[in-house]
């Protein structure tokens, strides 16, 4: 079964600080994982995909999978950063997500 | 650019009576998913359908069915409703094949 874990629910750092999102999967396959955020009264949005391995607004991840872990991090959090943040696993052949509990980021200048 | 459009964005409804959202994915997309997010929940799988066809199903009540038109725009019928269904409702659409889901706005229900 798929289940993805988010240990925090909310994390709340100042403007400057370096922050780190944790999440962790367990799926017998091979994962697609994922960092979805949902701004205040917005929709969700992709964050960023681990196969892209890119870095957006600054943040980025990277799938450990001997930890099977997959942690969303930026070195200087920005008080626009303030949101909720949904780690997801999809399994290899569909495109059916299985979303974490979400981390709610609070930056306060 | 175009979204994923959903309808209504607020629904109140009662105990036992029926509602049906809508959703409009991106054009080109072909697949559609409903999710149903709970308050302070995180969001939990329903059922997809690509071209038309039910693709996959999650946790889904009985109550509860969906479908995809030809236009590829999907429904969500909800029949006697319970206060437990009150939670928003996305939908996100996809191109074949991709793991990239871009949801729309969500409906929000809210049974009394």
């Amino acid at each position: 079964a798929q289940r993805v874990t988010q240990p925090e629910k909310l994390l709340s750092v100042f403007k400057g600080a370096p922050v780190e999102l944790k999440c962790n999967y367990s799926y017998s396959g091979s994962p697609e994982l994922f960092w979805y955020v949902q701004y205040s009264r917005q929709r969700l949005q992709l964050l960023l995909r681990h196969i892209s391995r890119e870095s957006i607004k600054g943040f980025t991840a990277d799938l450990n999978k001997g930890e099977t872990s997959f942690h969303l991090k930026k070195p200087f959090a920005q008080e626009e950063d303030s949101a909720m943040y949904y780690c997801a696993l999809g399994d290899s052949g569909y495109s059916t997500l299985t979303f974490g509990k979400g981390t709610m980021l609070l930056v306060s200048p | 650019a175009a979204g994923v459009i959903q309808s209504p964005r607020h629904l109140i409804k009662e105990k036992r009576e029926t509602a049906t959202l809508k959703c409009y994915p991106i054009p080109r997309h072909d697949t559609v998913y409903w999710y149903q997010q709970g308050p302070g929940q995180d969001p939990q799988f329903l059922i997809s359908f690509y071209e038309k066809m039910q693709s996959d199903k999650g946790s889904i009540p009985d109550r509860f069915s969906a479908q995809q038109f030809s236009d590829y725009h999907s429904e969500l019928n909800m029949s006697s409703l319970e206060l437990g269904d009150s939670a928003l409702y996305f939908c996100a659409s996809s191109l074949p094949g991709a793991n990239v889901l871009t949801f729309g706005a969500g409906s929000r229900l809210t049974v009394l």
